[in-house]
């Protein structure tokens, strides 16, 4: 069975600061790999989407990397700004029946505060 | 639309009432999932939709729970005999497609908060 877990449950950091959320996931057969951020009293807006062939990927001040081999993926996120808080979720897409199935299975999120 | 629509935005019911939850997609998605998000438990994966295929029901938490996605787009979560444990915040998301890389972005309506009194 997958799991998905995510390390801190919480982090917070000064403006301008660099930093690092942490993903891992118990079963390294995945097809990709997904990151959302969440607002308070909202839905989710995705930021990255690895897949399984890939090592990383760019968006901005966002990168984000998988390591199938050890099941890990990170989200790096520069310059950090008070505007980047909010839940952070990675999200797992199984690779059986690769064509079927797109469900993901989630992380419990970290939760992100910048102080200005 | 411009992105998934979710109906109603808040829902208050009684111990044993029937609900139905409302979920429009992306025009053109043609994968459409369900995920309920509740304290402690973190985001769940309830059931998912692909074109013309049987839908992937193994998520739904028991028989009380049903779903169907009519004519391709518009989908309807039923909660019968609603219980205090179904509370929790019902989540909505399409994507253009499964199977296909750089497909399979999911996108997520702004949910729909249950409250069973």
């Amino acid at each position: 069975k997958q799991e998905v877990t995510q390390i801190p449950a919480a982090l917070s950091v000064p403006e301008g600061e660099n930093l690092v959320l942490n993903c891992s996931f118990t079963d390294s057969a995945i097809y990709n790999l997904q990151w959302f951020r969440q607002d308070p009293g909202k839905g989710l807006t995705s930021l990255l989407l690895i897949q399984s062939s890939q090592r990383e990927q760019t968006s901005g001040r966002l990168n984000a990397s998988l390591d199938k081999s050890s099941g890990r993926s990170t989200l790096y996120i520069a310059a950090s700004q008070p505007g980047d808080s909010a839940t952070y979720l990675c999200a797992a897409r199984l690779s059986i029946n690769y064509n079927q199935g797109g469900k993901l299975i989630f992380g419990q999120g970290t939760e992100l505060s910048v102080k200005p | 639309g411009a992105g998934v629509s979710q109906s109603p935005s808040n829902k208050v019911t009684e111990k044993g009432k029937d609900v139905e939850l409302r979920c429009d997609p992306i025009s053109g998605h043609t994968a459409l999932y369900w995920y309920r998000q509740s304290l402690g438990q973190g985001l769940e994966f309830l059931i998912y939709f692909q074109g013309n295929s049987a839908p992937d029901k193994s998520g739904l938490p028991s028989d009380r729970f049903s779903a169907e996605r009519t004519g391709g787009s518009v989908s309807t979560l039923t909660i019968q005999r609603t219980q205090q444990e179904d509370s929790a915040v019902y989540l909505c998301a399409s994507s253009p497609g499964v199977g296909l890389a750089g497909k399979e972005t999911q996108y997520f309506g702004p949910g729909t908060r249950l409250l069973v009194l």
